[in-house]
């Protein structure tokens, strides 16, 4: 079964760096997946499309400050020089056969 | 530019139905798979259903097979949902979200601002 797992939550201080993960589940290590954010009281926002070896395409508009990585099932977004309008809900989103869609559970990073 | 608007979300009793909407404008809308995604309140999101370009294929999340159904009028740019016999847990913000449809790569490239469909009674 294709399932996305992501921690629950993340902080780091403004001006900082931040890595969140997103894992794929076992016998999916080669799916791309997608990130999204969604900052509180806002509709999800695409950041990028992320492939299995690191390569991604951003979404209109999406600072250089985000990027993706990727090493086995791990998929990252790396989020450098922190501002406070990065304090926000990040999701991974992936998809398999057929029209279904798959979400993680969601990561919410808080600014200090 | 693309916009997704939807409508149609409100307050209604369970047991009860609805139906929403999405406007589509900015790209070409049959060209296009789209889904609905919902958000319980202080949840994640939730991919609730989808459909291609031309309703050839069309799926559902287990927690409301047989219950939603969702289609287009490519004619009318739009995309609906019909929720029928719903559930307090049904109760959420429901987006719509087009996709990017393109090989491997099937995400949500623009979304809408949702509409809030509470069930109580």
């Amino acid at each position: 079964q294709l399932v996305l797992t992501q921690s629950p939550s993340a902080s780091a201080s403004l001006g900082a760096s931040v890595k969140l993960t997103c894992t794929l589940s076992s016998g999916h290590s080669s799916y791309a997946i997608a990130w999204h954010q969604q900052q509180p009281e806002k509709g999800p926002r695409y950041l990028m499309k992320l492939n299995s070896d690191g390569s991604h395409s951003k979404g209109d508009g999406i600072p250089d400050r985000f990027s993706g990585s990727s090493s086995g099932a791990e998929r990252y977004l790396t989020i450098s020089s922190l501002q406070s309008e990065d304090e926000a809900d990040y999701y991974c989103q992936t998809w398999g056969t057929g029209i279904h869609r798959v979400f993680g559970g969601g990561t919410k990073l808080t600014v200090l | 530019e693309v916009q997704l608007v939807e409508s149609g979300g409100g307050l209604v009793q369970p047991g009860r139905s609805l139906r929403l909407s999405c406007a589509a404008s900015g790209f070409t809308f049959d060209d296009y798979a789209m889904h609905w995604v919902r958000q319980a309140p202080g949840k994640g999101l939730e991919w609730v259903s989808g459909i291609s370009w031309n309703s050839g294929s069309i799926g559902y999340a287990d927690s409301v097979k047989g219950r939603f159904t969702i289609s287009r009028d490519n004619a009318k740019n739009s995309l609906y949902l019909q929720m029928n016999s719903l559930r307090a847990e049904d109760t959420a913000l429901y987006y719509c979200a087009k996709d990017r449809s393109w090989p491997d790569e099937y995400y949500f490239d623009y979304w809408g601002q949702g509409t809030l469909v509470t069930v109580s009674s």
